[in-house]
């Protein structure tokens, strides 16, 4: 029961141009989405987050798009840098006894070509 | 500030031997969460701890899996008498609080022989 899906097993994007990757979600009691950037060998870092409450956050070159009618999320790079290649896992959660038990996608590998 | 520590980062067991997983939560942080991360799969939640209290453990493998966050001391995953299928990479997260968000520590890859 695949509740996070991140389609995409990978992604190659020209360095400078827009990276888009995208994820679905089917529950529908989900209340806030995170995105995370994954290195070999690291521990998930966190990247950016949404509430459901809003349909769009951005911080710097990250923005992520929230559209809950379609149970879509999609993190947007602009411009890509060669160090923005990684594996990306989109996590979805709902406030649950206090606590936020991310459920997390297969992950998308993000390659920037120089 | 340091961030989330986990030990060892590699850890080798043979079938039926015992593995003890160590993370230490950022300073300040109370909340602590487990994942296991398959090869080529997303995280998937194990348990949910706060000090010296077990929250949420949906996750967890019914036998041969525990979990404790003492009130001294670090968060411990212990997984008894381990088979191959345990491999994996083990993270833990942490919080200040249930509604904050999570930071990761570099996970602990356990390879059972």
């Amino acid at each position: 029961d695949q509740q996070v899906k991140q389609n995409s097993p990978s992604l190659s994007v020209q360095e400078g141009r827009i990276s888009i990757l995208n994820c679905d979600y089917t529950n529908s009691m989900f209340d806030y989405f995170l995105w995370y950037k994954k290195y070999p060998a690291e521990g998930p870092t966190f990247l950016i987050s949404i509430s459901s409450i809003k349909d769009k956050n951005e911080d710097g070159r990250f923005t992520v798009f929230l559209n809950k009618s379609a149970k879509h999320l999609s993190l947007h790079i602009v411009p890509s840098q060669p160090g923005d290649s990684a594996v990306y896992f989109c996590a979805a959660s709902r406030l649950l006894q206090g606590a936020q038990k991310l459920v997390f996608g297969q992950g998308t590998r993000l390659t920037i070509n120089p | 500030n340091a961030g989330v520590m986990q030990n060892p980062r590699h850890l080798v067991r043979r079938r039926g031997q015992e593995a003890r997983l160590r993370c230490s939560p950022m300073k300040g942080h109370s909340h602590v969460y487990w994942y296991r991360q398959l090869p080529e799969e997303g995280l998937k939640f194990m348990v949910y701890l706060q000090k010296e209290n077990i929250i949420d453990e949906s996750g967890m493998p019914k036998e041969r899996f525990s979990a404790e966050f003492p009130k001294e001391g670090p968060s411990i995953l212990r997984i008894q008498q381990v088979v191959r299928g345990d491999s994996a990479a083990y993270f833990c997260a942490s919080s200040p609080s249930g509604t904050e968000t999570q930071y990761f520590g570099p996970g602990t890859r356990l390879l059972v022989l």
